[in-house]
């Protein structure tokens, strides 16, 4: 069956480090996968998409890759701040009309001054 | 522009009492889903509607029952509400088709005592 794993539940990083979380997927052949964040007591907001024939994408200080290789997706936020900490999920979507989505378990990500 | 707007934002519920979470978007999508989100189970899908006039069984569908009222309302009835149903409760919508966004409302947290 289809499996999304993100690496860790929780991850702790130094203000101004770069935080890289992962997403792992099997049994998909996603065309392309999103990443949505997550602040406490909210629903998910969605922050970018990366395309299966795009290597990379960027939006500020947030960067995406996609190696469908590996099954994988790696999210960085780059000079992090106390405000980035928060969930991050991912959704590996495949090219189906009308498919639902499907989120890994989420990494939650708190950055200390 | 609202978005995606649930009602209420918190419940009380005793065991064996019924009750139905509201969810209305006004951004004129076609699909609409609802999922519940545990600690560390991530966001399980409980049921979708594709499109008005569909609807479809998710990952964890027991115990729940769904109507799409017209395009913009998407409700989800607890016919007869078990301690297990305590979580968060979110309502998304999203265009119908490929590489597109999510979006959600934020949240109903239901206790079932």
């Amino acid at each position: 069956s289809q499996k999304i794993e993100q690496n860790s539940e929780a991850l702790n990083i130094q203000e101004g480090k770069t935080a890289t979380l992962t997403c792992n997927y099997t049994n998909y052949s996603p065309a392309y996968l999103q990443w949505y964040r997550q602040d406490p007591g909210r629903g998910p907001v969605f922050l970018l998409l990366i395309r299966e024939n795009e290597k990379e994408k960027r939006k500020e200080r947030l960067k995406v890759t996609f190696d469908t290789t590996l099954k994988q997706s790696l999210f960085h936020i780059t000079a992090s701040q106390p405000a980035d900490s928060a969930t991050y999920l991912c959704a590996p979507r495949t090219e189906n009309y009308g498919q639902n989505f499907v989120f890994g378990p989420g990494t939650r990500l708190s950055v200390l001054p | 522009n609202a978005g995606v707007t649930q009602t209420p934002k918190f419940q009380v519920l005793k065991t064996g009492q019924s009750m139905t979470l509201q969810c209305a978007q006004d951004m004129n999508h076609n699909s609409m889903y609802w999922y519940r989100q545990d600690p560390g189970m991530g966001l399980r899908l409980i049921y979708y509607s594709a499109s008005e006039g569909t609807t479809d069984k998710g990952e964890v569908p027991n115990g729940y029952n769904v109507s799409r009222l017209n395009k913009r309302e998407f409700s989800l009835r607890l016919e007869s509400a078990a301690p297990s149903q305590t979580s968060v409760y979110f309502c998304a919508s999203s265009k119908l088709g490929v590489g597109t966004e999510a979006f959600f409302g934020q949240g109903t947290r239901l206790t079932v005592v």
